[in-house]
């Protein structure tokens, strides 16, 4: 059964960073591309950013360009998001999503998703 | 970026019945359009691809159809299970998200 388990969520203040995580198992994470969506409060989805199965190809929303890093550990079978100069409007659930394909040419559809982590940017 | 619109805002429908739910692309997306299923407090659940293949697991009471940009899903006979929001999602360019479906009880 394929699992993702996010973590790294919590409160931060405007402007400041912070890196989530999500540990993947029940399939050759190598293979797959990987994406973080994010929803926040009472909203619609936004996916964030996207990377391939190596790691070699990344893809991000023009709303986070620049701030935010997408990454992957392929030996120890987690994705990550780095997150630098946050503002009020990131704050959200950031879930990560497995993508049907190996992301060579960007992300596809996705599943499964985990089940979130909460980031709440705020003084 | 493609937006993606979704009509009605809300559905009330009655156990047993039929729900249609409509999604539009700002441009064609081809047949690169995915369902998914979200129920409060947890995560989406994936519906559709490809516009009209079902996902693993899902019951065949959920259809889609469409291309180019014109979409539907039809839920051929409302569960108890099946009142939750439905969003749409294209990935013929950078992917993005319609505003969602909520289906409720009528």
């Amino acid at each position: 059964e394929v699992q993702l388990l996010e973590s790294g969520g919590g409160l931060v203040q405007p402007g400041g960073s912070l890196r989530l995580s999500c540990a993947a198992s029940g399939f050759t994470f190598s293979s797959y591309g990987m994406s973080w969506v994010r929803q926040a409060p009472g909203k619609g989805l936004e996916w964030v950013s996207g990377v391939s199965g190596s790691g070699g190809s990344t893809y991000s929303a023009d709303s986070v360009k620049g701030r935010f890093t997408i990454s992957r550990d392929n030996s120890k079978n987690t994705l990550f998001l780095q997150m630098n100069s946050l503002r009020a409007e990131d704050t959200a659930v950031y879930y990560c999503a497995k993508d049907d394909s190996n992301g060579d040419y960007g992300p596809n559809w996705f599943d499964p998703w985990g089940q979130g982590t909460l980031v709440t940017v705020s003084s | 970026e493609i937006v993606m619109t979704q009509s009605p805002a809300t559905l009330s429908v009655s156990p047993g019945e039929r729900a249609t739910l409509s999604c539009r692309a700002s441009q064609s997306v081809r047949s690169d359009l995915a369902w998914y299923q979200q129920k409060p407090g947890q995560a989406p659940r994936l519906l559709i691809y490809g516009a009209s293949t079902r996902a693993t697991g899902i019951p065949a009471r959920f259809s889609g159809t469409g291309s180019g940009t014109e979409f539907t899903l039809t839920i051929s006979s409302l569960q108890s299970e099946d009142f939750a929001l439905y969003f749409c999602q294209q990935y013929n360019n950078w992917p993005t998200f319609g505003p969602g479906t909520k289906v409720d009880i009528k």
